[in-house]
């Protein structure tokens, strides 16, 4: 059974203070991994896709990095509008559909 | 494109009522997803259909919940009858061909009283 973990599940951070965020996966035949953002009260935003071990992505103050095990969100110089629930996914052989973590909660703080 | 869109955005229903969600995928997108998320069990797929026809059903829970999807635009999930057990948010997504982004609609926050 394909399994995403991810940690810490809450992180709380100064504004410009640079962390990162796990998701670590045990799946059969990764096609892709997705990070999504969600806010409260909305569905989840997507962010990147990765599909093989050393990809690496970026957006703004995000970067997504991949490993065969994990990949992490690093989070450089973060402010106040960057909180929110981070959840990363897989999709696997078995289909289309996805198997997500149960998030990590982020709060920047003035 | 509007995006996925779901109604209604909330519902609150009393137990052993029928309650039926919508969703319209956005246009061109051939697979469609349904999804429930619970502070417990965070987000969990239900079913999803690939050109309307349902590819996998195993996570949805128990023989109360049925979903259709009779045209490329239009798909439900319906509870009957409704248990304060399904009270969640439940989510609708859409995406192209292929391991693609799945786009999610705001959701249907459901509460059975």
């Amino acid at each position: 059974e394909d399994q995403v973990t991810q940690s810490p599940e809450a992180l709380r951070l100064q504004e410009g203070e640079s962390s990162s965020l796990n998701c670590s996966y045990t799946v059969s035949g990764l096609r892709g991994l997705f990070w999504y953002r969600q806010d409260p009260g909305k569905g989840p935003e997507f962010l990147f896709t990765l599909y093989s071990a050393g990809e690496e992505k970026e957006k703004e103050r995000l970067k997504a990095t991949l490993t065969k095990k994990e990949s992490f969100l690093h989070i450089t110089a973060p402010k106040p509008e960057d909180s929110a629930t981070y959840l990363c996914a897989v999709s696997t052989g078995g289909g289309n559909k996805l198997t997500f973590g149960t998030g990590t909660q982020l709060k920047v703080e003035l | 494109d509007a995006g996925v869109i779901q109604s209604p955005r909330h519902e609150v229903t009393e137990m052993g009522q029928e309650v039926t969600l919508r969703c319209k995928p956005i246009s061109g997108h051939d697979y469609l997803f349904w999804y429930r998320q619970t502070m417990m069990r965070g987000l969990e797929l239900l079913i999803y259909f690939n050109n309307n026809v349902p590819i996998d059903d195993s996570g949805m829970p128990e023989d109360r919940f049925s979903a259709k999807m009779p045209n490329a635009s239009f798909s439900t999930l319906k509870i009957q009858p409704s248990e304060p057990r399904d009270s969640a948010v439940y989510f609708c997504a859409s995406h192209l061909p292929g391991y693609t982004e799945a786009f999610f609609g705001q959701g249907t926050r459901l509460t059975v009283v």
